[in-house]
């Protein structure tokens, strides 16, 4: 399958645990995004990459997230110190990122954190 | 991004097409309309997008009506598996094209 992957599916923790998440797009995808999604609303864009550079924070992300995609590849996003509030599905998705099919996005499955 | 505007659930017989709206009467002109639907417990998966034609494509037809203030997904011959959440996106193609997803409409096909 050469889909968008994600790894955990499912993550239980408990409250002031560090946790991480890990993306692995298209190969020849540049373009790496995450989004929050809690029950009932839409998905919340996060971040951005451009190949390796993060291009856009979003105000929802903060200091305790900490997202990476160190070789333009795969991507990483951490959540230290976890909160009740911190519990949610966690989508990545990536895209070529140029021409008239820039806006077509491909999701993985998402990983669900569920914080105690 | 102009916002949109759709209803929260519609309910569709099986075979029958299936006809979502979407208001986004605030589009500027470098801006596309994009459609998106998300199965239970599955990531968003793209459907269709448009500027100013309309398109058509394997899954589905965007009308984008000639003013640009509004738009129809039409699903021809709705089966239960088209049962999902839509999102009607606009967005330009500048920007890092992350997409601003709104609430949705609920579909229901139903026998």
């Amino acid at each position: 399958d050469t889909g968008v992957s994600q790894d955990p599916r499912h993550k239980i923790t408990k409250r002031g645990q560090n946790v991480t998440f890990r993306c692995d797009p298209i190969s020849e995808h540049n373009r790496l995004y995450w989004y929050r999604q809690t029950l009932g609303q839409g998905p919340e864009f996060l971040t951005y990459f451009q190949n390796e550079a993060q291009l856009e924070k979003s105000r929802l992300l903060s200091d305790r997230f900490s997202a990476e995609r160190p070789k333009g590849s795969f991507s990483t996003l951490e959540i230290q110190r976890t909160e009740q509030g911190d519990s949610a599905m966690y989508l990545c998705a990536s895209s070529l990122g140029q021409g008239a099919r820039a806006g077509e996005l491909f999701f993985g499955e998402g990983s669900r954190l569920t914080v105690l | 991004d102009a916002k949109t505007t759709q209803p929260p659930s519609m309910d569709c017989a099986e075979g029958r097409a299936a006809n979502l709206p979407c208001n986004h009467s605030t589009i500027s002109g470098n801006e596309y309309v994009y459609w998106y639907r998300q199965i239970h417990s599955q990531g968003p998966q793209y459907i269709i997008h448009g500027l100013k034609n309309n398109e058509t494509n394997e899954m589905a037809s965007l009308i984008i009506t000639e003013d640009r203030k509004s738009s129809t997904l039409i699903l021809p011959h709705a089966t239960l598996r088209d049962t999902a959440v839509y999102y009607c996106i606009v967005t330009h193609t500048g920007g890092g094209n992350k997409l601003t997803f709104g609430t949705g409409t609920q579909l229901k096909v139903e026998l």
